[in-house]
């Protein structure tokens, strides 16, 4: 079984300019996440998507980050403008439903270095 | 605000030797547990979970302890080995909610040397 795919795995750019990552959850997986990992703490929930409908983005910082998952499989999450305190490992993770016993299952993630 | 704290970020255990790794929680309202490991460049993978209705659950070589009333858990590694090393996450959820999302804390290196 394939699991969740993530590009590009690292990206640098200069603050204010614009970033955006792709996510393909594995077949099946009705729920994905996007979490933010900065160095030194623990990955921080983003967005939840349940199929192609937002579940949580509480966490969203929405006037510079934005997500989407057209069709309900794959997504992506851009940044626009990116700021210094943006750098860190953008991790996707997916699992068969919202069910706790349905395990997260997460990508090898994109770290993002802003300067 | 931090609601799931792990207090050392390091730990090294010579091979087996036992390993425990700790976590402690604020939230009262959480009822799931989970460790999560994560080598370099890799994601975090799951490893196992409790719920708050049990006090321990034990999977091979892992067994996690879930102290209620001091809002604590650990995880003990018996026995430890070089593969083992990696970043220990802990997280807590509530089940049952009305979505399964993860509360992370900051991680502990384990390191086990041979």
């Amino acid at each position: 079984e394939a699991g969740v795919a993530q590009s590009p795995r690292y990206k640098i750019i200069e603050k204010r300019q614009s970033v955006a990552f792709w996510c393909n959850p594995i077949s099946g997986h009705a729920t994905l996440y996007w979490y933010q990992q900065i160095l030194g703490q623990g990955p921080k929930l983003l967005i939840q998507f349940q199929n192609n409908g937002v579940v949580d983005d509480s966490q969203l910082p929405k006037d510079r980050f934005s997500a989407e998952r057209l069709k309900g499989v794959d997504s992506t999450l851009k940044i626009q403008p990116a700021k210094l305190e943006d750098s860190a490992v953008y991790l996707c993770a997916s699992s068969l439903s919202r069910n706790m016993d349905n395990e997260q299952f997460f990508g090898p993630g994109t770290r993002l270095t802003v300067l | 605000d931090q609601q799931v704290k792990q207090n050392s970020p390091s730990l090294s255990v010579q091979e087996g030797r036992i390993s425990i790794l700790n976590c402690d929680y604020t939230n009262s309202m959480f009822d799931y547990f989970l460790w999560y490991k994560k080598y370099p460049a890799e994601g975090p993978t799951f490893l196992i979970s409790i719920s708050s209705i049990k006090d321990k659950n034990e999977d091979g070589r892992f067994t996690v302890f879930l102290n209620k009333s001091a809002k604590h858990l650990s995880l003990h590694i018996v026995p430890s080995q070089p593969g083992d090393s990696a970043v220990y996450f802990c997280a807590a959820s509530k089940y049952g909610g009305a979505t399964n999302k993860l509360i992370f804390g900051t991680g502990t290196l384990l390191a086990v040397q041979p």
